[in-house]
């Protein structure tokens, strides 16, 4: 079945940047709009951003708007997260999933990003 | 933003007994499009969220028939008909119907 593969997680300060990826297997990558979502510890997910297909169109949290970018390579089965200055409550694990009609269905298993000083 | 609530936060039950979950909307989840796009997850401790449930009452692939989804426009029920064990988690409700989506703060679902 589809499988999604984070990396890049790790501890960063504040203020840094941090790239995350996420490597899709056994599904036709370029098919699917994904996302990414997070969960701080101890709280509920927390949807942060989409991208179509193509990489056309993208979306965000206002709480990630201006600092986080969405990417893709299809030709490389792989999803990004350029993630800019960092806080502390940027601090939790980072899921990518793939999209169905208005939800995700399959979701990797999450790379852990914590920001602190 | 569109807020999503769910009742109860806790819900302690009894193995083989039914279980349910509310979750309201704070406006309507009706798309454009027509389409209602709800959908339920449940995360076991230590996972990623499993989705259950899509567009109010649709269930993915391998989910069991004891767990189903009803509602309209801002309110709507996933129920259990018998909890089992492996039904401990904590269970979220998502909007897909306008950006940025949103979860429901999750209710736990624990065996008395």
């Amino acid at each position: 079945q589809v499988q999604l593969v984070e990396s890049g997680g790790g501890v960063v300060q504040p203020g840094r940047s941090l790239r995350l990826s996420c490597a899709g297997s056994r599904m036709k990558f370029s098919d699917f709009g994904m996302s990414w979502v997070r969960q701080a510890p101890g709280k509920g997910p927390e949807w942060v951003a989409i991208i179509s297909t193509d990489g056309s169109q993208t979306h965000y949290s206002n709480s990630v708007k201006g600092r986080f970018t969405i990417s893709r390579d299809n030709a490389k089965n792989t999803l990004f997260l350029q993630m800019n200055s960092l806080r502390p409550d940027d601090t939790g694990v980072y899921y990518c999933a793939s999209q169905c009609e208005g939800c995700l269905d399959n979701w990797g298993q999450g790379t852990l990003v914590t920001v602190s000083s | 933003d569109i807020v999503m609530t769910q009742t109860p936060l806790s819900s302690p039950v009894t193995l083989g007994q039914p279980a349910s979950i509310s979750c309201r909307s704070s406006r309507s989840l009706v798309h454009t499009n027509g389409n209602t796009y709800l959908t339920w997850l449940q995360q076991r401790p230590g996972q990623p969220p499993r989705p259950l449930i899509y567009k109010i009452s649709e269930r993915f692939s391998g989910v069991p028939d004891r767990f189903s989804g009803s509602g309209a426009g801002t309110d709507f029920t996933l129920k259990i008909s018998r909890v089992e064990v492996e039904d401990v988690g904590v269970y979220y409700c998502m909007q897909g119907t306008d950006f940025p989506w949103t979860f429901g703060p999750g209710t736990k679902v624990e065996i008395k």
